[in-house]
């Protein structure tokens, strides 16, 4: 069983349109996030839910929005989207305990906005 | 903010060792981290080490901490073909906050 899963792997859409990535993880961790790895590989943390609370957000457009029906499901709902929303999204969980963050990754969703 | 630095490239031949370098900003960081990612798939953590130790050694891996000048390195011994990838650096502070490096490009040539 895949422990932390996200589709869907690919995803080809044209400018303007609005899609939605989706992630489960069956750790029974507290803490999902999202992250973005640019082409250059760089990763930047976009959010982080806690028991289905939003706890960081970081500089990301309001065209992004998480959500989080439960504590194993946070999906990435992205609307207008744009060229620079091209990437690779990552979903990631975790069960923080005294400051260890040891994430677990999904595969990655790879955003090609055309 | 917190900063992580790490090369953004090395290339060692197999059989080699290969030692990844990293330097760290925050003072209150609690763990030190290295992930691996591989082409196509997700970062997979390696290997963790707690802010007051100074070393820990898991099979190939040895991870280097020095506290003192904030530089924490990865050691592979007997570099193989399977090790390229990209390896990212990561500390996480009191409320368990991770902050990535840039991610290192190994390249291990036959």
């Amino acid at each position: 069983d895949t422990a932390v899963s996200q589709t869907p792997k690919y995803l080809v859409t044209q400018m303007g349109n609005d899609k939605s990535i989706k992630c489960e993880q069956n750790l029974g961790h507290d803490t999902m996030y999202w992250y973005k790895q640019d082409s250059k590989k760089f990763l930047k943390i976009m959010f982080s839910y806690n028991n289905k609370e939003l706890i960081i957000n970081e500089t990301v457009p309001n065209r992004f929005s998480p959500k989080s029906p439960d504590k194993a499901h946070l999906n990435l709902h992205i609307n207008s989207l744009e060229l620079g929303d091209s990437a690779v999204y990552f979903c990631a969980s975790s069960q923080v305990q005294m400051g260890n963050e040891k994430l677990f990754f999904g595969s990655g969703t790879q955003l090609s906005v055309l | 903010g917190e900063d992580v630095e790490q090369s953004l490239f090395l290339s060692v031949r197999e059989g080699d060792s290969s030692v990844i370098n990293c330097t760290y900003t925050d003072s209150s960081s609690t763990y030190l981290y290295w992930y691996k990612q591989e082409p196509g798939a997700g970062l997979q953590l390696l290997t963790y080490i707690f802010s007051n130790m100074d070393m820990k050694q898991d099979q190939r891996l040895t991870v280097l901490l020095n506290k003192k000048d904030k530089h924490l390195s990865l050691r592979i011994a007997d570099t193989q073909t399977g090790d390229s990838a990209i390896y990212f650096c990561a500390e996480s502070d009191n409320a368990g906050k991770s902050t990535f490096g840039d991610g290192t490009t190994l390249t291990v040539k036959p």
